[in-house]
């Protein structure tokens, strides 16, 4: 099992639309979690980390679920910029950052 | 822009050469990471400087190795290349070597072996 599994998508939805990413962990053990973006062929960019209480950032709304080990991102009132792949990330040890990645989800947001 | 940078920006090499590619971290990091990101994959943690000691590393083969310089900028040097190495190269800087802190991502190196 991949120790980070989401949906490779491609989410196809119009401007306007809401969406949502689901992603998976296998290590109960991880510390920190976080949701990057990055656009095609250029480098990931942190979106936001993500909190067992929930947070939000304007249209971005991002979940955590420590026992099914399970971490969501919602979009809402899509754009067409917010066309990128999105990155499930987590840290599996507190002492020093090794960011393990999902393989990505990518969104296109058309007219 | 993160203020990592790194060079070159690609770069094509030969099966069984060896190659540097170098990172400058963020001003007033003292922790740089290095990440391989094969086409459709996410990327790969390879390891980790902190103070210029290796701090942690991934699964991946000795030919590859690292150096961080009192300037905390660094090198990942790969030897004996091999067409699997083809991918993106990440550096990212980050003001600890604390799980949670944040890490700021260079625009990668392109890098092809033929």
């Amino acid at each position: 099992r991949k120790e980070v599994e989401q949906d490779p998508g491609p989410f196809n939805v119009p401007e306007g639309a809401t969406v949502a990413f689901n992603c998976t962990y296998s290590n109960s053990a991880s510390q920190s979690f976080f949701w990057y973006r990055q656009d095609c062929r250029k480098e990931p960019k942190l979106l936001m980390s993500v909190y067992s209480s929930g947070n939000e950032d304007g249209r971005f709304t991002a979940q955590l679920n420590r026992a099914s080990q399970y971490i969501s991102l919602l979009i809402r009132d899509s754009k067409l910029s917010d066309s990128a792949t999105y990155l499930c990330v987590v840290n599996k040890n507190s002492g020093y950052s090794t960011l393990t990645f999902g393989k990505g989800t990518m969104l296109l947001v058309s007219p | 822009e993160t203020g990592v940078t790194q060079s070159p920006t690609h770069l094509i090499k030969t099966r069984g050469q060896q190659v540097t590619l170098r990172c400058s971290s963020q001003s007033g990091h003292n922790t740089v990471s290095w990440y391989q990101q094969a086409l459709g994959q996410g990327p790969q943690f390879i390891f980790q400087y902190y103070r210029e000691e290796e701090n942690g590393r991934g699964n991946f083969p000795p030919r590859f190795s690292g150096l961080q310089f009192p300037n905390y900028s660094s090198e990942l040097n790969v030897n004996a290349l091999e067409l699997d190495d083809s991918a993106l190269y990440l550096c990212a800087s980050s003001g600890t070597g604390k799980g949670n802190a944040e890490a700021f991502f260079g625009q990668g190196t392109r890098l092809t072996v033929v």
